[in-house]
């Protein structure tokens, strides 16, 4: 079973431009997360999407940001009009439909954004 | 709100060493407590879990037990090896597991 995959691996990306994340949830999941780490500090929950629904975007910047899990292919995360600040580590996890006590998420490898 | 809060690292031991790291945790209703490790340049990997008070989890000679009483579920590890370098996560979920919450991680340096 392929785990959860991201790409790019490394995205180089000049301020101004938009940087495009992508994410494959393991099969069978339906549900999809996305988390920021910046250098030397945890993980920040951005938003939580099932197919075609954003779920919770509670920790998504209100500007510039923007997720998006269609029917088919993978979720998407973007933003537009990169700057400095927006350099970290970008992770995906997914979960299956069914939850319940230990649902646990399982992690990609992170695309790692570097703005310059 | 729910939340999480573990030990600041780094914490820095020699091989062999015995291991620590406390969480402890706020949530209304009854959550699932979780460790995950990331190496370095890699994603978040579960190490061990517990879905109720009093559960032991254990995985890799870790170990950490759900403690209802303190809100607590400090990992241990009884004999560290420098493979164990890595940033450590606790972690809690509610509502069926599709919200968890991450504490801040606490980086472990392993000497040999």
């Amino acid at each position: 079973n392929a785990g959860v995959m991201q790409n790019p691996r490394h995205l180089v990306r000049r301020r101004g431009q938009e940087a495009r994340l992508r994410c494959s949830p393991m099969k069978g999941h339906s549900h999809v997360y996305w988390y920021r780490q910046l250098p030397e500090e945890g993980l920040k929950f951005m938003v939580y999407l099932q197919k075609e629904n954003i779920i919770d975007e509670s920790g998504m910047p209100k500007e510039r940001f923007s997720a998006e899990f269609p029917k088919e292919g993978p979720s998407i995360l973007r933003i537009q009009q990169v700057v400095r600040g927006d350099s970290a580590a970008y992770f995906c996890a997914s979960s299956p439909p069914r939850g319940g006590a230990g649902n646990e998420q399982f992690f990609g490898p992170g695309t790692r954004l570097t703005v310059l | 709100g729910d939340s999480v809060t573990q030990m600041e690292g780094p914490v820095t031991l020699s091989e062999e060493a015995f291991l620590t790291i406390n969480c402890t945790y706020t949530a209304t209703g009854y959550p699932s407590l979780f460790w995950y490790v990331q190496y370095p340049g890699e994603g978040l990997q579960l190490l061990l879990k517990a879905t109720k008070a009093d559960d032991k989890g254990s995985n890799k000679g870790f170990e950490a037990t759900y403690r209802k009483e303190t809100t607590s579920f400090h990992l241990e590890k009884g004999s560290v090896q420098v493979s164990d370098s890595a940033v450590y996560f606790c972690a809690l979920s509610v509502d069926g597991g599709f919200k968890t919450i991450f504490g801040a991680g606490t980086r472990l340096f392993v000497k040999a």
